[in-house]
């Protein structure tokens, strides 16, 4: 099935550190969308990119949805301790059901 | 506006039995989907309804199924319980017309099986 290869899988960084992380498929997607998950939570949506070259920003992260639609990154800026979780990406395929695949994931830890 | 609502969100089976976790969409909110998630593979799509009919589904066996009611509320069952089956499950609600692919998400129904 479809893939959405994500990475890094994990990242330790110092407080005030900026951050990046991206997808890449084989698959191209129609939508690009970032998550982040907090311990016990579900997910919550982040930022969605709907256009080829997009680059769109919520505070201080920032995801651009790549030109060849096969790929994203994000970017978070100046972190800080809430930032710690797991980011997701997820893309919504341009052919076929359309059903949403998402990434592994990027496990981020933050040493004050 | 009240969040996706997801109950039991923790519950512990056996092997061999069966279990169906429910989920209550933001209001207004017309598509449900379901996923699995696992420390090994992430968040697995098992199926989507929208209207109550199903409108995508994911490589899962028929051991796993849904529906959705005609105001959008959806059930998921779990037949025949295997240890592998212990997992997260998450639903997420989104407007469904046009799919835009932002999905609203529950805090999950944690599942043990033993």
């Amino acid at each position: 099935g479809q893939q959405l290869n994500q990475s890094p899988q994990s990242m330790f960084i110092q407080e005030g550190e900026d951050v990046s992380m991206n997808c890449t498929s084989s698959s191209i997607f129609n939508t690009w969308l970032w998550y982040k998950q907090d311990p016990g939570e579900g997910p919550v949506l982040l930022i969605a990119l709907y256009k080829a070259g997009e680059l769109t920003s919520n505070g201080r992260l920032t995801a651009q949805f790549g030109i060849t639609r096969k790929d994203s990154f994000l970017n978070i800026s100046a972190s800080i301790p809430s930032d710690v979780g797991i980011y997701f990406c997820a893309g919504r395929l341009i052919q076929g059901a359309q059903k949403l695949v998402f990434g592994q994931g990027t496990r981020l830890t933050i040493n004050p | 506006k009240a969040g996706v609502t997801q109950t039991p969100r923790y519950l512990i089976k056996t092997r061999g039995q069966q279990v169906t976790l429910s989920c209550s969409p933001i209001s207004g909110h017309r598509s449900v989907s379901w996923y699995q998630q696992t420390p090994g593979q992430g968040l697995q799509f098992l199926f989507e309804y929208f209207s109550e009919t199903q409108r995508n589904k994911g490589n899962f066996p028929g051991r796993f199924s849904g529906r959705q009611f005609s105001n959008s509320r959806s059930e998921m069952n779990v037949s025949t319980l295997e240890l592998g089956d212990s997992a997260l499950y998450l639903c997420a609600s989104s407007r469904g017309q046009p799919n835009t692919g932002e999905l609203f998400f529950g805090e999950g129904s944690r599942l043990t099986v033993l």
